[in-house]
Parts: C-alpha cells; structure tokens; sequence
C-alpha cells in the first residue's frame, strides 16, 4: 500500500520570502502522480500543482515548484514570494494510475504567514 | 474543471439520528469519492462511488455506517448513520477519473451533540 508523509506539522514564512514544504511517499509503481494541494480556512481543498511521475521536469505554477526526486521519493513543495493568502493547509497526495483516481493524502501542514 | 455543490455546509446533529450529504456535479464525472477529516486530522478516503454499482467502501468503514447513493453521473450522496460524537468531523465530496483531475466540494462540518 502506498504511504504519504509529511513531517513538518507547522512551518512559519516571512512575507515575500520563499518556503519549502517537505513530502515524502512510499510506493511499489513506477507511475503515478502526484499533487499538493492547499486547504483555507473555508475547507475548500485547491489544487496547487500536480506532477507525472514519468515526467522529469519538475512542475512549476506561477510562484509555485515543486522538487521531485524520484529515486529518494520526494516530492517538496517550494512557495517563492509568499503572500498573506497562501497561509493555509498543504497537503501532499499521491494517485496510481491502477486505483480509479482514489487520493492517498499526507498529514499536512499547517503555513503561516507573517507581515 | 468541474465545480461540485455540496450541501450541507454544516449542521449541528443528535446522536443517534443520521445527516445526509449531497453533492452535485455540473457535468457528468466517472468516479465520486468521500473523504472524512476528522479535527485537526488528513483526509481519509471512505469510499469510492461508481453509478449503477455499488460504492467500494475501504478498511474501517462500512456500508451500515455510511451509506452512499450514486444514481446518476453528477450526483451522489453520503449518509451517516446512527450517529455518535466520534463522527463529528468534515466530510468532503471529489469527482474525477483515473486520468481528470480530483476537484472538491466545499466540505459539510458535521458536529455530532
């Protein structure tokens, strides 16, 4: 069964600094995707950025990238330029391609940002 | 992408008694599924709904405890059954197929008195 990890439980960001959220998985297949995806207060779970493991590059959305590392299984989420309404939770999740679209999520965490 | 309805966006239940959750999708999708997120907690999946078939519940929850209707492809609700305090949490609604990307419903707060 495939796991996902996330052991920064709170991580705490200067405006217009940039941050590194960190997410590490464990699975079996050699294709999948993976995705971080960020919770507001309103509950309302919003896709970041998504990334194919068969893809090399790694996938960037205006101030969002992410690092993957296959091999090490690692999949960090880095945040340039924070502003006030990223503050919010991330999560981290994996989807096989053999599992009908099922999320497998991380535990989360939990970004603050400072003025 | 799609944008799921999801109703209710809370409510204050007796135990004992059963809430159901409906959410509605403005376009047709294969696969729903249900998440609960307890307090403070990541979301779990509960079970995967298909239409004309019955959902596929994963380890730890069962059909009595939350069943799950799917009649059509935008539509489908969760029920949750006999309530206790336990069950107090947000449950959450995602469409999408195996190669579409997973969108949400608002989420319902359950707070189960």
């Amino acid at each position: 069964a495939q796991t996902v990890t996330q052991s920064q439980p709170e991580m705490s960001v200067q405006e217009a600094e940039t941050v590194t959220l960190s997410c590490t998985y464990d699975t079996s297949e050699s294709d999948y995707y993976l995705f971080w995806y960020k919770q507001p207060p309103s509950r309302q779970m919003i896709l970041v950025i998504r990334q194919e493991a068969y893809k090399q590059q790694n996938a960037t959305e205006n101030r969002f990238s992410v690092n993957f590392q296959k091999a090490a299984k690692s999949f960090s989420l880095k945040i340039s330029d924070s502003q006030l309404g990223d503050a919010a939770m991330y999560f981290c999740a994996y989807r096989s391609l053999f599992q009908g679209g099922k999320l497998i999520f991380g535990q989360g965490t939990e970004l603050s940002v400072k003025p | 992408s799609a944008v799921i309805s999801q109703k209710p966006s809370r409510d204050i239940c007796q135990r004992g008694t059963s809430l159901t959750i409906q959410c509605q999708v403005d376009s047709q999708v294969t696969m729903m599924f249900w998440y609960r997120q307890q307090p403070g907690q990541s979301l779990t999946l509960i079970a995967t709904a298909n239409q004309g078939s019955e959902a596929t519940y994963e380890s730890g929850f069962v059909i009595d405890k939350f069943p799950i209707s799917r009649p059509n492809l935008t539509f489908s609700t969760l029920t949750v059954s006999n309530m206790s305090p336990e069950d107090s949490s947000i449950y959450l609604c995602s469409g999408g197929g195996a190669d579409t990307e997973a969108f949400f419903g608002q989420g319902t707060r359950l707070t189960v008195v």
